[in-house]
Parts: C-alpha cells; structure tokens; sequence
C-alpha cells in the first residue's frame, strides 16, 4: 500500500467549478498534513497545512479525518490559474521533519 | 519572500561520472534537505541535515550520494558515480526548524534538472 495515495486525475472543471481532492495515508503515526501545488517542471509550494479543526483559506478549504487517516482539498470558484497539480503531504515529526508525497492530483481549469 | 538557489538549473552529465549540485540554502534556517522527483513520479526524501550532520536518509540516499555545508551558505549533494536512473529533477529545501502546530513550512528551491546520459 502507498504511504499517500491520491487519485491522479487529471480534473477537468469549468472556470467558476468547485473541484474537490482526496488522499488517504497509511502512517497513523503522521503527525502533520499538508497541500502543496506544483506547476509543471517547478518546485512544490505550500498551499495550506492541514488542521484536524479543517480549514479554510480563502476558496480552499482543508479538512482532515484521523479516524479514517483521510486529507481532503476543497477549491470553491476555479480559476484558469488553479491549474496545477496538488500534492498531498504527511510527516511524522519524530522522522526528522522528512516529508511524505503523494504523487499528486493534477487539476485543469478550463474557459 | 527568501529565496533558496539551486545551481545549475541543469546538468548533463555521463554515466559513471561524478556530480555536484548546489544549493543556497535561506539564511537563518538551521535544517536541509534534497528531495528528488523523476519524470511523472512523485516527489522523494533523500536526506535530512541538520548541525553539521545528517539526520535521516532514505533508501534511495546510498553509499553513491553525499552531502556536506563546505561553508557557511552552501549546501551540496553529491552523486559519486552516476547512473542512467539518476536521471531527475533534484530539489534542495530548507526550514527554520519550527514544527509541530501547522505552523511548518519547507521552502524548496526551483530544482537541478539531471540527465545522465
């Protein structure tokens, strides 16, 4: 089983389309959670951490289930430059600070 | 916002040579890290550094691979004898050491680009 799964899509959605993410982690020992974005062929970028409370950033929205070691990403109204692809990210905090990727959900955000 | 700088953004190199890319880690961050990410696969932990040593290796991180702070700004990977699987995109990162609250963030630098030819 893959430490973070996520399903790779990719996502087509209209401009204006809300699109929903979702991973899921093996570790239940991970300690931290996070999404990062990743334009093609650049480093990863933090978008938001991920509280067990969930949480919102302006159009997106994080939520987090221990129980079910389960991570969801929510992007309310989509924009052409949402494009990109979203990286789940857990770490256990006693390994180091070492982070933990999933491969990754691509989204396309259309006209 | 700061920056870290990876040089050369790419490298081409052949087989069974020796390469060393380098990173210029932010300047009050106390921990770094080389992740790799071959063509259409995720993003992989090489190695962790933290006071002048290493704090965690992954598999991947082999007797090939070294790391080292030659001075007081540079962070360096070293891949000893390359292979043809070397091939990728090697990202430095680095943080200030605070975890734990959500408050984490590692900055990455823009990537080594590394075919081995």
């Amino acid at each position: 089983r893959k430490e973070v799964e996520q399903d790779p899509g990719p996502f087509n959605v209209p401009e204006g389309a809300t699109v929903a993410f979702n991973c899921t982690y093996s570790n239940s020992a991970s300690q931290s959670f996070f999404w990062y974005r990743q334009d093609c062929r650049k480093e990863p970028k933090l978008l938001m951490s991920v509280y067990s409370s969930g949480n919102e950033d302006g159009r997106f929205t994080a939520q987090l289930n221990r129980a079910s070691q389960y991570i969801s990403l929510l992007i309310r109204d989509s924009k052409l430059s949402d494009s990109a692809t979203y990286l789940c990210v857990v770490t256990n905090n006693n390994a180091g600070n070492m982070l933990t990727f999933g491969g990754g959900t691509r989204l396309m955000v259309k006209p | 916002e700061p920056e870290v700088t990876q040089t050369p953004s790419h490298q081409v190199t052949q087989m069974g040579q020796e390469v060393i890319l380098r990173c210029v880690p932010i300047s009050n961050h106390l921990y770094f890290y080389w992740y790799r990410q071959i063509l259409g696969q995720k993003v992989e932990f090489l190695v962790s550094f933290y006071n002048n040593e290493i704090s965690e290796k992954s598999e991947i991180f082999d007797d090939q691979f070294s790391v080292e702070r030659p001075d007081g700004s540079n962070f360096t990977l070293k891949i000893r004898s390359t292979k043809l699987e070397d091939s990728a995109m090697y990202f430095c990162a680095s943080s200030d050491g605070v975890w734990g609250g959500g408050n984490e963030k590692l900055f990455f630098g823009s990537g080594t680009q590394l075919s081995v030819l």
